[in-house]
């Protein structure tokens, strides 16, 4: 029972447009979304993060969304460059007693072409 | 302060074999977590602790797994009788507080097991 989705393994764009990296929940009780970069062999590096009491968080060239009711969140990486390149993981944690603990998707490869 | 360390980064062992790998979180996180990370997959959870007191531990986390967070400070996750499924990227996180805006999860550069 997969939680939170990323339904596209990997995403190829062109260094300076737009990067769009898509993710999908279904556990109603997740309120914190993050999003974490990893390069190979690294450890994941937390990007951006927001709560379900928002829709938008900006940080610099990055840009997270969140759709309560259709259960998405989306990164906007704009413009996007080639040091971007590496796998983007969404995650997601519960509430109350739960709020310790990281469901992560699988992973989307962005690689972004000079 | 340089992050979460760990240690060793990488680990080739034969099945059967016992292996520790150690964590130390940034300082003065209070909460440290142990994840576990297979090929095409997310890190999963397996273990976490508030300061030295073990709290959540996860169904993946077999009898032959145990880890200890002696004082408070850093972390121990010990495999005994490792098998080839064991192979993984073990991660190691910690944060101030629970998690929530101003208080997100920092995780080390992983230790690689390869069981052989």
């Amino acid at each position: 029972d997969q939680q939170v989705k990323q339904n596209s393994p990997s995403l190829s764009v062109q260094e300076g447009r737009i990067s769009i990296l898509n993710c999908d929940y279904t556990n109603s009780m997740f309120d914190y979304f993050l999003w974490y970069k990893k390069y190979p062999a690294e450890g994941p590096t937390f990007l951006i993060s927001i709560s379900s009491i928002k829709d938008k968080n900006e940080d610099g060239r990055f840009t997270v969304f969140l759709n309560k009711s259709a259960k998405h969140l989306s990164l906007h990486i704009v413009p996007s460059q080639p040091g971007d390149s590496a796998v983007y993981f969404c995650a997601a944690s519960a509430g109350g007693g739960s709020n310790y603990k990281l469901t992560f998707g699988k992973g989307t490869l962005l690689t972004v072409n000079p | 302060d340089t992050g979460v360390s760990q240690d060793p980064r990488h680990k080739i062992t034969k099945r059967g074999q016992n292996v520790t790998f150690r964590c130390d979180p940034i300082s003065e996180h209070n909460r440290l977590y142990w994840y576990r990370q297979t090929l095409g997959q997310g890190p999963e959870f397996l273990t976490y602790f508030q300061n030295e007191a073990q709290l959540e531990k996860s169904r993946l986390l077999s009898d032959r797994f145990s880890a200890e967070r002696p004082k408070g400070s850093f972390s121990t996750l010990e495999i005994q009788r490792t098998e080839q499924g064991d192979s993984a990227m073990y991660l190691c996180a910690s944060s101030r507080d629970r998690i929530s805006s101003g208080n997100t999860i920092y995780f080390g550069e992983g230790s690689w097991l390869t069981v052989v």
